[in-house]
Parts: structure tokens; sequence; C-alpha cells
């Protein structure tokens, strides 16, 4: 079976630090892979989505960035964190073709401080 | 799908007894509907999914949903709730051309003893 894990679950970080939050799915292979977010009171909000190596779409204008360095690896990064930063970020995946069902990982808390 | 409306932001009710969440979206083409669930602190759980065939849909959890063309609504049911379905509940939809999902802002459930 499928399974999707990303870490790590809780940080807080200082204004204008890096951020890398990583994320890797099991028992699949090219799937497509999603960063979503959500404020505190807000719904979801895609960030960014690839569907493959390398491939990445960024949604919004922001200083976070993307990549896929491995075919079942997804990270979200940022050079300098932002008080706007703070939020639950999940990562994601779905089957290409499978019908658009997408699987959510445990999410990550982010508190920029 | 252009647009997903929730359109109730919290839906109180007393344990045991049922709930409608509500949920309708603006497209003119075909879609794929779904309802997700997220526990406090959590990813996004999975709970049902209309992708063709009968247009009701069960679910995980005793929950259960009914796509209506005509109306394009896709309201998700339970005729018995439990304190343990306290949660947030999430419906999206997308374009079975387009692997994008456009969510709903997102439902509360509270239950109340």
């Amino acid at each position: 079976s499928q399974t999707i894990h990303q870490w790590p679950a809780t940080l807080v970080q200082p204004v204008g630090s890096p951020l890398s939050l990583e994320c890797t799915v099991e028992g699949t292979s090219n799937p497509n892979l999603y960063w979503y977010r959500q404020a505190a009171g807000r719904g979801l909000q895609l960030l960014f989505y690839s569907v493959g190596i390398g491939q990445i779409s960024s949604e919004v204008p922001q200083n976070l960035s993307a990549s896929r360095p491995q075919d079942r690896q997804f990270i979200l990064s940022s050079k300098k964190l932002l008080l706007s930063d703070s939020g639950f970020y999940l990562c994601a995946w779905s089957v290409q073709g499978g019908g658009n069902t997408i699987y959510f990982g445990e999410g990550s808390w982010l508190t920029v401080v | 799908a252009q647009s997903v409306t929730q359109l109730d932001s919290q839906v109180p009710v007393f344990e045991e007894a049922p709930v409608e969440l509500r949920c309708n979206y603006s497209s003119s083409v075909s879609v794929y509907l779904f309802w997700y669930v997220q526990y406090p602190n959590q990813g996004l759980q999975l709970l049902l999914k209309y992708l063709s065939g009968s247009t009701l849909v069960k679910g995980i959890n005793g929950f259960e949903a009914e796509f209506n063309k005509s109306q394009t609504s896709f309201h998700l049911r339970k005729p018995s709730v439990h304190i343990s379905d306290t949660a947030e509940y999430f419906c999206a939809v997308s374009e079975t051309s387009n692997y994008q999902l456009i969510w709903g802002a997102g439902t509360k459930l509270i239950i109340k003893p």
C-alpha cells in the first residue's frame, strides 16, 4: 500500500531563517505531488504541484520554493521566512490519471516568531 | 470547476442526531467530487468520492453523499453523529479533464453532548 510521510511535524523558526520541509511517498511511482498551506482559520491553498522530477509549478507568488530531486521526494524551502509564512503545511500525492484523488500527509506546523 | 461553496462554516448538532453538510459547485463540464475530513492537528483524510456511476456514494465512518447534477450539489450526510465526528469537513471538485482540485472553505462539525 501507499504511504506518505512529511517532516518535521512541528517547528518554530525565527523571522529571516531558512526552511526545509520534506515529504516522501512510498508504494507508488511517478505520482503527482503537492504542497498545500492552511493559515489559521482559512481553507486550503495550493502552493506547488509537480508532475515529475524537476517539474514544479507554482500557484501563488511568495518567498517559498519547491523541489523534486527524486521521483517520490518533494521539498518545500525558503531562504528567509516571514511572519506570514506561519501555518499548517500539507504534502499530498495523487496517481497520474487516477481520478484526481489526493492523499495527504500528516502535516507540519510552522510557527515563525 | 470554477468554484466550490460550502454554505455553512459551522454546523452544531446534538450527538446521535442526523447531519447534512452542504456543498455546491459551479462547472459546466463533467466533474469528480470529494469529501475530506480533518481532525484537529492532522492531515486531511478522504471520506468519499464520486467519479462516475451511482449518484449515492457511501464512505467511511457511516457518511454518505449524493451527487445532484441538476442542482450542482454534493451534500454530505450521516444519520446519527458521534462525538468522534467532531472535525472540519472539506468538499472538493475537479473537472475530469484537469487534475487540479478546487476546495471549499470547510465546515466545522460541532457535536453537542
